[in-house]
C-alpha cells in the first residue's frame, strides 16, 4: 500500500458543476498539505497550502484536512473547462532544520464538459 | 516573473549514454528538490539542497544518478549509462527557505526518453 491513495479517474462532470477531489493517507507525520494542478506537458502548478487540519478557501477552491481521518479534499466549485487537468494531492511531514520532500498522490484526472 | 526553468524541454538518448538536465531555480530560492514523475504517476522524490549542500539522495534510484549544486544556484542532475526505465519526466522544483517549510514551485520538467 502507498503512503498516498488517489484515484486516477478520469473523472467527469458537466460545466458549473461542485467537484470533490480526495486523497487518503497513511504516515500520521504528515501535517502539512498541498494541492497541484497538471496541465498536460507542464509542471505541477501550487493550488493550495495548508497546515495541519482545518479548512482554507481561495476563490472557488476550498481544502479540508482532516487529520483524525487521515483524509484530505479539494472542492472546485462553479468548474469550468479550463479547470480540466490533473489533480495532484502532496503532503510532507517536515521534522524541522531543514525542508521535505513531498509525497505526491498518482493524481487524479478531472475531465469539465462543455 | 521568472519561474523555474528547467533545460532540454525534451531529451531523447540511446540506452548507455549519459545524460545531463540543467534547472534554475527562481531567484534567491534556497532549497532546490529533483522528482521524477513517470506516465501517469505523481512525481517522486530524489533528491534535496540547500544551497549547494545535497541534504537528501535517499530517493535517487541507484548510483547512476547524481546531482550537484556547487554555487548555491543551479543544480544539475546527471545520469550515467542510461537504461530504458530512466524515461520518465524530471522536474525541479525550488522553495524560499531552508529553515521552514515553504511550498515549492515546480518548473515544466525535461522528458527523457531512453531507446
Amino acid at each position: 500500500q502507498k503512503e498516498v491513495e488517489q484515484d486516477p479517474g478520469p473523472l467527469s462532470v458537466p460545466e458549473g458543476a461542485i467537484v470533490s477531489l480526495n486523497c487518503t493517507y497513511s504516515n500520521s507525520a504528515f501535517q502539512y498539505f498541498m494541492w497541484y494542478r497538471q496541465y498536460s506537458r507542464k509542471g505541477p502548478e501550487l493550488l493550495m497550502y495548508t497546515y495541519s487540519s482545518g479548512n482554507k478557501e481561495d476563490g472557488r477552491f476550498t481544502a479540508q484536512v482532516d487529520k483524525s481521518s487521515k483524509y484530505i479534499s479539494l472542492f472546485i466549485r462553479d468548474s469550468q473547462p479550463s479547470d480540466s487537468a490533473t489533480y495532484l494531492c502532496a503532503m510532507s511531514a517536515y521534522s524541522g532544520g531543514g525542508a521535505d520532500g513531498l509525497t505526491f498522490g498518482k493524481g487524479t484526472h478531472l475531465i469539465i464538459q462543455p | 516573473g521568472a519561474g523555474v526553468s528547467q533545460s532540454p524541454r525534451y531529451k531523447v538518448a540511446k540506452r548507455g549514454q549519459d545524460v545531463a538536465l540543467r534547472c534554475d531555480p527562481i531567484s534567491g530560492h534556497v532549497s532546490l528538490f529533483w522528482y521524477q514523475q513517470a506516465l501517469g504517476q505523481g512525481p517522486e522524490f530524489l533528491t534535496y539542497f540547500q544551497n549547494e549542500a545535497q541534504l537528501d539522495k535517499s530517493g535517487l534510484p541507484s548510483d547512476r544518478f547524481f546531482a550537484e549544486r556547487p554555487e548555491g544556484s543551479v543544480s544539475t542532475l546527471k545520469i550515467q549509462r542510461t537504461q530504458q526505465e530512466d524515461s520518465a519526466v524530471y522536474l525541479c522544483a525550488s522553495s524560499y527557505r531552508g529553515d521552514s517549510n515553504q511550498p515549492q514551485h515546480f518548473g515544466d520538467g525535461t522528458r527523457l526518453s531512453i531507446l
